[in-house]
C-alpha cells in the first residue's frame, strides 16, 4: 500500500537554529499538507500546498516557516529560527482529489524536540 | 477555540461489544466529517467519512452517523476487536475548495479482551 515517508523521525535541535523536516507524498497524489501536535493538544493545520504554491495556512504558519517541493518527490518543511514551543510532533500528508472518500493518507510523523 | 470538540478522552469496550465514539461541532460551514484512527508512533489512519447530505455512512464494522441539526456525529464500532485500541480523531472540513482538516482531540478507545 502506498506510503508517506518521513524523515527523520526524530530531530533534536536548539532553540534559533533552522531546521528542514522532510516528507515524500504519494507519487500520484496532488495536494500536500503539514500538520502538527504538540502533546497532549489536538492535531493542527499548518499549510496545504498545491500546484507548487501554498494554498492555504493557518495563523501558526508564520514567517519562520516555508515549505518547498524541490523536485518531483519531496515536500519539506521549514522552520528558520526554532523556539521551544515548536517542539511537536509534525505529520505530512498527502491526497488526490476525493478528499471525502479518501482522506488523507499521513506519515508516521517527525518529533520534532526544540532545546 | 475548539470548533470540533471530542468531550470523551478515553473509553473503554469490552470485546465483542459495540464501540460508540462521540463528536459535536460548532462551525455550521463544515460540509464533510473524517474519522481517523492513531497507534502510537504512527500517523493518523483514515478510517471513514460522511458528507453533511447524508446521516449515515457505513464501511464493514464502521459506521458514521451525522446529525446535522444537534452538530453531533457519532463513530459506531461493532463487533469492537482488541485491535480497535487506539486514539480515534474526529476532524472536519469546510468543502468550498479547502483541504484543511480541523481535528477534535481524539478519544482513546481500549478495547479489553
Amino acid at each position: 500500500e502506498p506510503e508517506v515517508t518521513q524523515t527523520p523521525s526524530h530531530q533534536v535541535t536548539q532553540m534559533g537554529q533552522e531546521v528542514i523536516l522532510r516528507c515524500v507524498p504519494i507519487s500520484n497524489h496532488l495536494y500536500f499538507y503539514w500538520y502538527r501536535q504538540i502533546l497532549g493538544q489536538k492535531v493542527e493545520f499548518l499549510v496545504s500546498f498545491y500546484n507548487n504554491e501554498i494554498s492555504e495556512k493557518s495563523e501558526i504558519f508564520d514567517d519562520q516557516f516555508s515549505v518547498e517541493r524541490p523536485d518531483g518527490s519531496n515536500f519539506t518543511l521549514k522552520i528558520r529560527s526554532t523556539k521551544l514551543e515548536d517542539s511537536a510532533m509534525y505529520f505530512c500528508a498527502s491526497s488526490g482529489q476525493l478528499l471525502i472518500n479518501y482522506g488523507y493518507t499521513f506519515g508516521s510523523g517527525t518529533r520534532l524536540t526544540v532545546v | 477555540d475548539q470548533q470540533v470538540k471530542q468531550n470523551s478522552p478515553s473509553l473503554s469496550v469490552q470485546e465483542g461489544r459495540i464501540s460508540i465514539l462521540n463528536c459535536d461541532y460548532t462551525n455550521s460551514m463544515f460540509d464533510y466529517f473524517l474519522w481517523y484512527k492513531k497507534y502510537p508512533a504512527e500517523g493518523p489512519t483514515f478510517l471513514i467519512s460522511i458528507s453533511s447530505i447524508k446521516d449515515k455512512n457505513e464501511d464493514g464494522r464502521f459506521t458514521v452517523f451525522l446529525n446535522k441539526s444537534a452538530k453531533h456525529l457519532s463513530l459506531h464500532i461493532v463487533p469492537s476487536q482488541p485491535g480497535d485500541s487506539a486514539v480515534y480523531f474526529c476532524a472536519a472540513n469546510s468543502g468550498a475548495g479547502s483541504y484543511q482538516l480541523t481535528f477534535g482531540k481524539g478519544t482513546k478507545l481500549s478495547v479489553i479482551p
